[in-house]
């Protein structure tokens, strides 16, 4: 079956520090992948969009990471910060049109 | 520029009522999503508007889920008749590109009682 999987596990982390998180995916070959923030109470924030011919993007602090081959994608905070606490979801685009699959997330705590 | 925006926020119903469901999405986007969180799961895909035609509606459950697009502008999703199962967090998204980065509504708490 196809499958999703991020660390379900919350991430802490000391300020300062980078924060990596992780998603795998089984059975698809996703067109590309993206990464949201979400916060509680409030709608995913995109962060980062990767296509599949794609190895690495950067944006600021942020940067993300595509094996298509490992069929795994790293999301990296550098110089992470209290306000970067959230929950992180990987969403792929399967059908290359716009329809994602999200992960379950990961929570992120970042402390002072 | 307004985000997306979804109404109500939140809706307690009995089992066997109908709600609906509102969503505004930002002007001038064409592709219009829903997406649902049942409590403890992942976000899954309901369905996807151009304009105001159904594009993907794969992911709709069943046939107690009737969502709309009047004139390519604002959606209702609505549910009739609700049952226990449809409790969760119903969102909203919009984008203009067909690929791209979508902009997400707050979403709309529903709870089936």
């Amino acid at each position: 079956s196809q499958k999703i999987e991020q660390n379900s596990e919350a991430l802490n982390i000391q300020e300062g520090k980078t924060a990596t998180l992780t998603c795998n995916y089984t059975n698809y070959s996703p067109a590309y992948l993206q990464w949201y923030r979400q916060d509680p109470g409030r709608g995913p924030v995109f962060l980062l969009l990767i296509r599949e011919n794609e190895k690495e993007k950067r944006k600021e602090r942020l940067k993300v990471t595509f094996d298509t081959t490992l069929k795994q994608s790293l999301f990296h905070i550098t110089a992470s910060q209290p306000a970067d606490s959230a929950t992180y979801l990987c969403a792929l685009d399967i059908e290359d049109f716009n329809k994602f699959y999200f992960g379950s997330g990961t929570k992120l705590n970042v402390k002072p | 520029e307004a985000g997306v925006t979804q109404f109500p926020s939140h809706s307690v119903i009995e089992k066997g009522q109908t709600v609906t469901l509102r969503c505004d999405p930002i002007s001038g986007h064409d592709n219009l999503y829903w997406y649902r969180r049942v409590m403890g799961k992942e976000i899954k895909f309901l369905l996807h508007f151009v304009k105001e035609s159904k594009q993907d509606e794969s992911g709709m459950p069943n046939n107690r889920f009737l969502a709309e697009r009047t004139g390519g502008t604002y959606s209702t999703l609505k549910v009739q008749p609700a049952e226990l199962e449809d409790s969760g967090v119903y969102f909203c998204a919009s984008s203009q590109a067909r690929v791209g980065e979508q902009y997400f509504g707050p979403g709309t708490r529903l709870t089936v009682t």
